[in-house]
């Protein structure tokens, strides 16, 4: 299975300034078809994951552009360019170019 | 609009079944993969299982193998998880997602507690 390691597990940011996450898989997440299937969701307490980021780079409709995607290969990042209150949760990567779909351990973002 | 609406789950005991249920609509169902991913609690998330838009190809996680059977009726708009043989570990909120558009919309998700 392609195992997907986030860091760091825990991320305080002070309202206003930047964040990055970094996930990391075990192989290449390349798919034979050429393309690159990763994604981030964000996990509010109590509430179901909601996608924010497709295939690297791409924002699902209404996510702020302060949200980025990038990478390649086996290393990924999600930058917030400024952090805002609504941005507080558990942050996952995951991965669907192999089977087991799998996401990485979470990172919790918190204002501090 | 689209909705992923699951059901089925509750409490049973180590050993026992249950079915869940998830009923989709806005959007044309028969023609994306949809999943069922768990998330234990205060846990991560897992896949569990995936299914093909006609349903002839599924596949498992290992550690459901044998034990759990997706499946989709698209005339209902609606797709399943048959759960046998449950154990404590099973316990988790199970989310039903549109695979297909790649997991870009899950339900609300239904709880499985395996405990006697």
């Amino acid at each position: 299975d392609v195992v997907m390691t986030q860091s760091p597990l825990s991320l305080p940011v002070t309202l206003g300034q930047p964040a990055s996450i970094s996930c990391r898989s075990s192989q290449s997440l390349v798919n034979g078809d050429g393309n690159t299937y990763l994604s981030w969701f964000r996990q509010r307490p109590g509430q179901s994951p909601r996608r924010l980021i497709y295939n690297v780079s791409n924002r699902d409709s209404g996510v702020p552009d302060r949200f980025s995607g990038s990478g390649s290969g086996t290393d990924f990042t999600l930058k917030i360019s400024r952090v805002e209150a609504e941005d507080v949760g558990v942050y996952y990567c995951m991965q669907r170019s192999h089977w087991p779909h799998t996401f990485g351990g979470g990172t919790k973002v918190e204002i501090k | 609009e689209v909705q992923l609406v699951e059901s089925g789950g509750g409490l049973v005991q180590p050993g026992g079944s249950l079915r869940l249920s998830c009923s989709a609509s806005g959007f044309t169902f028969s023609i994306y993969w949809m999943s069922w991913v768990r998330q234990a609690p205060g846990k991560g998330l897992e896949c569990v299982a995936h299914i093909q838009q006609p349903g002839s190809e599924k596949y498992y996680l290992d550690s459901v193998k044998g034990r759990f059977t997706i499946s989709r009726d698209n005339a209902k708009n609606s797709v399943y998880l048959q759960m046998n043989s449950l154990r404590a570990e099973d316990t988790a909120v199970y989310y039903c997602a549109r695979e297909g558009g790649g997991y870009d919309f899950w339900g609300q998700g239904t709880l499985v507690t395996v405990s006697s």
